[in-house]
């Protein structure tokens, strides 16, 4: 069965700094694919950033960065340069190749501070 | 710009009176997802739709119905609302693609409100 993990229930960060969002994640598929999506209070799931299991490279999108160490089964989200607009919650989620159900953490509600 | 839209956005229903709520999309994506998602929770599957064939979720109430009458168009239907079923509905899509699994575009949601 897949299982997606996020320890932290809520999280602050100064605005203009780093910050990382953690997920680990168990699965006995051998190839699947590893998303992030931020929530805002409206509601909208926006989807940030995407990381294939055979990917020997870590993603990014902009300001988004995919720390993938698939030994440990682990696929923290960094946001650096953090914003005011950052403050939301946040999902990361799995879906087995070929298949059709995503499965999502908890989340990870994030607060930025001015 | 393609899209997810959903509509309404806020409906409010009488407990045990029918509700449908409404979902399209521009994308032309195969695939289309309902999600119910309460308060500081993930998203729960519901069902999916890939082309024409449906696909229930085993844990999903005989309570929730949903059509799919073209690529475009997707319905949920509640056939008789209960307070526990007062939530936010999300609306998903995705192309299906044997090799990578693809990202899921929403919709805003509607948030159901059972009185």
């Amino acid at each position: 069965a897949q299982k997606i993990t996020q320890t932290q229930p809520g999280m602050f960060v100064q605005e203009k700094e780093a910050v990382t969002l953690d997920c680990t994640y168990d699965t006995s598929d051998q190839s699947y694919g590893l998303f992030w999506y931020k929530q805002p209070s409206s509601g909208e799931m926006i989807f940030l950033i995407y990381q294939g299991s055979y990917d020997e490279q870590n993603a990014t999108e902009g300001r988004y960065s995919l720390n993938f160490q698939k030994a440990r089964k682990s696929a923290n989200l960094v946001i650096s340069a953090s914003q005011l607009g950052d403050s939301a919650r946040y999902f990361c989620a799995m879906r087995a190749t070929g298949g059709f159900k995503t499965i999502f953490g908890a989340g990870t509600r994030l607060f930025v501070k001015a | 710009d393609a899209m997810v839209i959903q509509n309404p956005r806020y409906q409010v229903t009488q407990f045990g009176k029918p509700v449908t709520l409404s979902c399209s999309q521009t994308l032309n994506h195969n695939v289309m997802y309902w999600y119910q998602q309460k308060s500081s929770q993930a998203p729960k599957l519901l069902f999916h739709y890939y082309d024409k064939d449906f696909n229930n979720e085993a844990d999903t109430p005989d309570n929730f119905q949903s059509r799919r009458p073209n690529t475009s168009f997707c319905f949920l239907d509640i056939r008789s609302p209960g307070l526990g079923d007062a939530a936010m509905y999300l609306c998903a899509t995705s192309n299906w693609a044997p090799i990578n699994p693809l990202e899921q575009y929403f919709g805003p949601g509607t948030r159901l409100t059972v009185t």
